[in-house]
């Protein structure tokens, strides 16, 4: 099974700001399959990344995927007050299909 | 615009079955893969099954054990999940999600979930 490790646990910054977010595959993820999903309180996640790097439809460019093999990289270029939730990742090319722990991003 | 309806959950005691089912409506249920993905309160994501669009193939988590069955209707545009012999770990905001393709894995669109809660 493949474990996703992100990094941070908690990111801590504000409006404006840049948000780098990390995960960390204990073994080569297959052909880049690595997603990344957004989740704010009481609500269900939401797709943002696929592919590493393809955006979902509807999703603002202020947010770029990035990586292959075991590193991959969430960026928010310039957080907006709604981007202020829980981030996930997911690997999907190799069986069992697994998710990070999340990352939060919170208002600081 | 997509939308998919849980419905089904709430408080079980433990060894006892329950059935979730999602309503799914604007688009075309019967060429979509789709799964259920559980998150257990204040944790993180787990999927738990998938079943491809025309029902002849299901895949489940391991830790299942059997217990659990994903079941779909294409001509209710609805999905299952039969749960049997429920435990305390399996308390969860239970969510379905439609796959971007058959067997993709990737999960484009989500319900709002629906609260299982195994408790005495």
């Amino acid at each position: 099974e493949i474990v996703l490790t992100q990094s941070p646990g908690t990111l801590s910054l504000s409006p404006g700001e840049r948000a780098t977010l990390s995960c960390r595959a204990s073994q080569s993820v297959s052909s880049s399959y690595l997603a990344w999903y957004q989740q704010k309180p009481g609500q269900a996640p939401r797709l943002l990344i696929s592919g590493a790097s393809s955006r979902a439809t509807g999703i603002p460019d202020r947010f770029s995927g990035s990586g292959s093999g075991t590193d991959f990289t969430l960026t928010i270029s310039r957080l907006e007050p709604e981007d202020f939730a829980v981030y996930y990742c997911q690997q999907y090319g190799n069986s069992p299909r697994t998710f990070g722990q999340g990352t939060k991003v919170e208002i600081k | 615009q997509v939308q998919l309806v849980e419905s089904g959950g709430g408080v079980v005691q433990p060894g006892r079955s329950l059935r979730l089912s999602c309503a799914a409506s604007a688009f075309t249920f019967s060429t979509y893969g789709m799964h259920w993905v559980r998150q257990a309160p204040g944790k993180g994501l787990e999927w738990v099954a998938v079943i491809s669009y025309d029902g002849s193939n299901k895949y489940y988590a391991d830790s299942l054990k059997g217990r659990f069955t994903i079941s779909r209707d294409n001509s209710k545009n609805t999905l299952y999940l039969q749960m049997n012999s429920l435990r305390a770990d399996d308390t969860a905001v239970y969510y379905c999600a439609k796959d971007r393709g058959n067997l993709a894995y990737i999960f484009d669109y989500w319900g709002q979930g629906t609260l299982v809660t195994v408790s005495s």
